[in-house]
C-alpha cells in the first residue's frame, strides 16, 4: 500500500526565514504535485514534478524531486504572510490516481 | 486551462436523505474523474475512480451502495451520498482527467472548488 508521508505537520515560521517541507513516499513514482489548500477552499496546483532531478520554481516556492530516494521537497524561501496556507504533495501511482500526503500546515507570522 | 465545476458549494440535508454532487468539465472532455472527500484538518482521501461509460471503482472501506457514482457523459460525473447520516458530513472534491491534460505522457489533475456537505 502507498503511504505519502510529509512532515513537518504543521510548520510555523517567521516572515523571512527559510523552511523546507518534506515529502517521502513508499513506492516508486516518477510524476509528483504539489499543491495548496487554503481554509475551505478547493486545491491550487503548484508544481508537477516529472522525473527524477527536476526542480521547479515559481516566486519564493521551489519544488525538487529524487526518485531514487522517493523524496521531494518544498522549500519556502523569505516567508511571507499569503504563503500561509496547508500544502499538499500528492503521488501518482502510475495507474493514473493520485494519493494524497499528509499535509503540512504553514502559518507565517511577522 | 482546464476548468472543472462542482455544485452545490455547500448543502445541509436531514439524516436519511440523499444529496447528489455533480461535476463538471467545462472546456475538456474528462475520461476519468475521481472523487475525493476530506475531513477537517485532514488529508484528501481518494473514494473512487470513474471512466466515462464504466463502473465506479471504489477504493477499499468505501461503500459503493452509499456513495453512488455516475460518469454517463465526458463531461459529467455525480456523487450521490445516499441514506446520508451525521458522519458523512465532509468536504467532497472532484478531479478530472482527460486528453487535455496530459502533461508529458501522464494526467494533469484539474479539481472543482469542493461541497461541503453538512448532514443534520
Amino acid at each position: 500500500e502507498l503511504k505519502v508521508e510529509q512532515n513537518p505537520l504543521f510548520l510555523s515560521m517567521q516572515e523571512g526565514k527559510n523552511y523546507t517541507i518534506y515529502c517521502n513516499y513508499s513506492t516508486t513514482s516518477d510524476r509528483l504535485y504539489w499543491y495548496r489548500q487554503d481554509p475551505g477552499k478547493s486545491l491550487e496546483s503548484l508544481f508537477v514534478l516529472l522525473s527524477n532531478g527536476a526542480v521547479k520554481q515559481e516566486g519564493r516556492l521551489m519544488a525538487s524531486l529524487d526518485t531514487k530516494a522517493r523524496l521531494s521537497t518544498l522549500h519556502i524561501t523569505a516567508a511571507v504572510h499569503d504563503l500561509s496556507a496547508t500544502y499538499f504533495c500528492a503521488v501518482d501511482m502510475n495507474t493514473d490516481k493520485l494519493i494524497f500526503g499528509t499535509g503540512t500546515r504553514l502559518q507565517v507570522f511577522p | 486551462g482546464a476548468v472543472v465545476s462542482q455544485h452545490p458549494s455547500r448543502v445541509i440535508c436531514k439524516s436519511g436523505t440523499s444529496v447528489k454532487i455533480e461535476c463538471r468539465s467545462l472546456d475538456f472532455q474528462a475520461t476519468t474523474m475521481f472523487w475525493y472527500r476530506q475531513f477537517p484538518k485532514q488529508s484528501l482521501m481518494l473514494m473512487a475512480t470513474s471512466n466515462e461509460g464504466s463502473k465506479a471503482t471504489y477504493e477499499q472501506g468505501v461503500e459503493k451502495d452509499k456513495f453512488l457514482i455516475n460518469h454517463a457523459s465526458l463531461t459529467l460525473s455525480t456523487l450521490t451520498v445516499t441514506s446520508a447520516h451525521p458522519e458523512d458530513s465532509s468536504f467532497y472534491i472532484c478531479s478530472a482527467a482527460g486528453l487535455e491534460t496530459i502533461i508529458d505522457g501522464g494526467y494533469g489533475y484539474t479539481f472543482g472548488s469542493g461541497t461541503r456537505l453538512t448532514v443534520v
